[in-house]
């Protein structure tokens, strides 16, 4: 069964650090990837997808993403860091090859906290 | 268009109570999901559907039913609530499955006491 990683549960960071967090997944056939954000009191928005092409993804409001296909990561970065990226953040997967039943649905990681000290 | 629609926001329950939630999408999208987020848990998909008249049972499926008569509802049954089922409810939608970008509603918050 496919599984999402997201090591981190909780990052603190100040404005202007940079942010990287962590996501790996378990599937060994094709997938399509991505980064949803949850503002406080929000629903889930996306940040970012990948489908295939360039492993190097950018989302909104700066995101990116880099995609290591041999190390099943999927990782979340931004240069700089705002106050209001204060959000919760999930990665996801789904099979790219398989349709139509369970594996196509996408599957979420736990979430990590992002907390951005003015 | 108003994309993902829920209701009601907020709701207590006493234990063994019914309620439906109730989810409406206005993009014509085939695929609909429920989703119940805990803390630290992440998202859990309860059941989907792929078009009207069609869905099936996601990872935590008991305690709920669904019904899908129409491309645009895909409202949510709790028959008996148990305080296990307090959590918050996400309802979404996409196009197709293959590419599968989802949309999501603001969310039901529900506690069953």
């Amino acid at each position: 069964a496919q599984s999402v990683s997201q090591h981190n549960h909780h990052v603190i960071l100040s404005e202007a650090a940079s942010l990287e967090l962590g996501c790996n997944y378990s599937y060994g056939g094709t997938v399509n990837l991505f980064w949803y954000v949850q503002y406080p009191g929000q629903h889930l928005q996306l940040l970012l997808k990948y489908f295939s092409g360039d492993p190097l993804v950018k989302g909104i409001k700066g995101f990116e993403a880099e995609f290591i296909k041999s190390k099943f990561s999927f990782n979340l970065r931004k240069p700089s860091v705002q106050w209001s990226d204060t959000a919760e953040y999930f990665c996801a997967v789904n099979s790219a090859l398989n349709y139509g039943g369970s594996q196509g649905n996408l599957i979420f990681g736990k979430g990590t906290k992002l907390s951005v000290k003015p | 268009n108003a994309g993902v629609t829920q209701t009601p926001k907020f709701r207590i329950l006493k234990i063994g109570q019914s309620m439906t939630l109730q989810c409406t999408q206005d993009m014509n999208h085939n695929y609909m999901y429920w989703y119940r987020q805990d803390p630290g848990m992440g998202l859990k998909l309860i059941y989907y559907s792929v078009g009207a008249g069609i869905t099936d049972k996601g990872e935590v499926p008991n305690g709920y039913n669904v019904s899908r008569s129409t491309t645009e509802d895909f409202p949510l049954r709790l028959e008996l609530a148990a305080p296990s089922q307090t959590s918050v409810y996400f309802c979404a939608s996409s196009y197709q499955q293959k590419y599968n970008e989802q949309f999501f509603g603001p969310g039901t918050r529900l506690t069953v006491l």
